[in-house]
């Protein structure tokens, strides 16, 4: 099993639709969460990071953690075409070494 | 201002040369840390330099190696490629030891032919 488990998609949804990405893991030690975006031929896009439990919002991004289900997620409101991308989730306890996710693709089509 | 800037974007090499990457952080970040990133996966730490000391090291075989100079720049070193070194090498800064808010530069892509 691996520490981080990301569904690699593809995951398609109209213009509009609200988007929900998760990601699982086995870690207790892991206290910080990340999200980032990668677009093809790029580097990953910090979006937002949360500690332990709780949500974060910005903009129309919105994260949360439920560390005792070990459950993170990412929801993206009113999605465009622009954000098609592979949206990656990342995780760090106190070690400073981060674990990622393989990614899943995300697809916004108008 | 300048965000992380990795070079070269690109590069063929041949099993059993050797690779140098480099990367320049964004200003005034003194961190500087390093992910090989295979096709259709998540990037996979490397290394961790703060302050030109090593704070972690990933899972990777003596052949990759590191450094970080007194400007805080940084040097990644890969001797007697395998065609599996073949990805995508990223460089992410930060300004302290952590990574929760690390800027990743575009990266090198890596083809080890």
């Amino acid at each position: 099993q691996k520490e981080v488990e990301q569904d690699p998609g593809p995951l398609s949804v109209p213009e509009g639709a609200i988007v929900s990405l998760n990601c699982t893991y086995s870690n207790s030690a892991f206290q910080y969460f990340m999200w980032y975006r990668q677009y093809s031929r790029k580097g990953p896009e910090l979006l937002m990071y949360t500690y332990s439990s709780g949500n974060k919002e910005d903009g129309r991004f919105t994260a949360q953690v439920d560390k005792s289900s070990k459950y993170i997620s990412l929801f993206i409101r009113d999605s465009q075409p622009s954000d098609s991308a592979t949206y990656l989730c990342a995780m760090e306890g106190g070690s400073y070494i981060p674990t990622f996710g393989r990614g899943t693709s995300l697809i916004v089509h108008p | 201002d300048a965000g992380v800037t990795q070079s070269p974007t690109h590069l063929i090499k041949t099993r059993g040369q050797q690779v140098t990457l480099r990367c320049s952080p964004i200003s005034g970040h003194k961190s500087v840390s390093w992910y090989q990133q295979v096709l259709g996966q998540g990037p996979q730490f490397i290394f961790q330099y703060y302050e030109k000391e090593e704070r972690g090291r990933g899972n990777f075989p003596d052949r990759f190696s590191a450094r970080q100079f007194p400007n805080y720049s940084s040097e990644l070193n890969v001797n007697a490629l395998l065609l599996g070194d073949s990805a995508l090498y990223l460089c992410a800064s930060s300004y302290g030891t952590g990574n929760t808010e690390a800027f990743f530069g575009q990266g090198t892509r890596l083809t080890v032919v």
